[in-house]
């Protein structure tokens, strides 16, 4: 199962919104809603951002926002802040009924 | 509240075996699922397999067919991993994760436990 393509990097100044994209193949991404987005700061665990392609757990501020598009998921950040500064992953479940990750993205906020 | 705590780091020589263990609180835990997830240094996000919460059956990525090995003891409520023939393309971060049946996502983490596989 090959990784999820993501952009390395996307920056962006504070207050200004900025887009990932997350491209997969019709046996995960687009084989299925259970997409699913972290954030990690450096050295730390990651935190679920996004479920379910668009769905905010509880806490999470409600500039994260999602969607799919055939093999295509995104997620935008609108008015990005400095603690937005990190890397995020989306992940995705397959019809092999296992999980795969993206390759990863570092949000700079300049 | 909800707590992944996990075992310390851990130094191995290649063709070793090493066990990581996760102990769950805050929360019933054979309501949820428990997966296994790596990070290589400066590298991605990888899932290794998923331990259920019913009977502890298990599922492991193809990659770790026969060398990983997940279980669990209800009565402690702790969740191993167990990962044989090392080399040090395994040298990682590992962490466990909740998965609320049928969410398809890992909602609460452990810190991560670092493993290191040098001669």
């Amino acid at each position: 199962q090959s990784a999820l393509t993501q952009p390395a990097s996307v920056s962006g100044s504070p207050g200004q919104s900025i887009i990932i994209s997350c491209t997969g193949t019709s046996s995960d991404v687009g084989g299925n809603n259970h997409v699913s987005w972290y954030q990690q700061h450096p050295g730390k665990a990651p935190k679920l951002t996004i479920y379910e392609v668009r769905n905010r757990p509880s806490g999470v501020p409600d500039r994260f926002s999602a969607s799919k598009s055939a093999n295509t998921a995104s997620l935008t950040i609108s008015g990005l802040q400095a603690e937005d500064e990190a890397d995020y992953y989306c992940a995705s479940y397959t019809t092999s009924n296992t999980f795969v990750f993206g390759t990863g993205t570092k949000v700079t906020v300049l | 509240q909800v707590q992944l705590v996990q075992s310390g780091a851990e130094l191995k020589k290649p063709g070793a075996s090493v066990k990581v263990s996760c102990k769950a609180s805050g929360y019933t835990f054979t309501s949820y699922h428990i997966h296994w997830l790596r990070q290589a240094p400066g590298q991605g996000l990888e899932w290794l397999g998923t331990i259920f919460r019913s009977a502890g059956n298990t599922k492991n990525a193809q990659k770790f067919q026969g060398r990983l090995t997940m279980t669990r003891d209800t009565a402690t409520s702790t969740v191993y991993m167990d990962l044989s023939s090392l080399t040090s393309e395994d040298t990682a971060v590992y962490f466990c994760a909740r998965e609320t049946p049928s969410s398809y996502c890992f909602d609460y983490w452990g810190l991560g436990t670092l493993v290191t596989v040098s001669s």
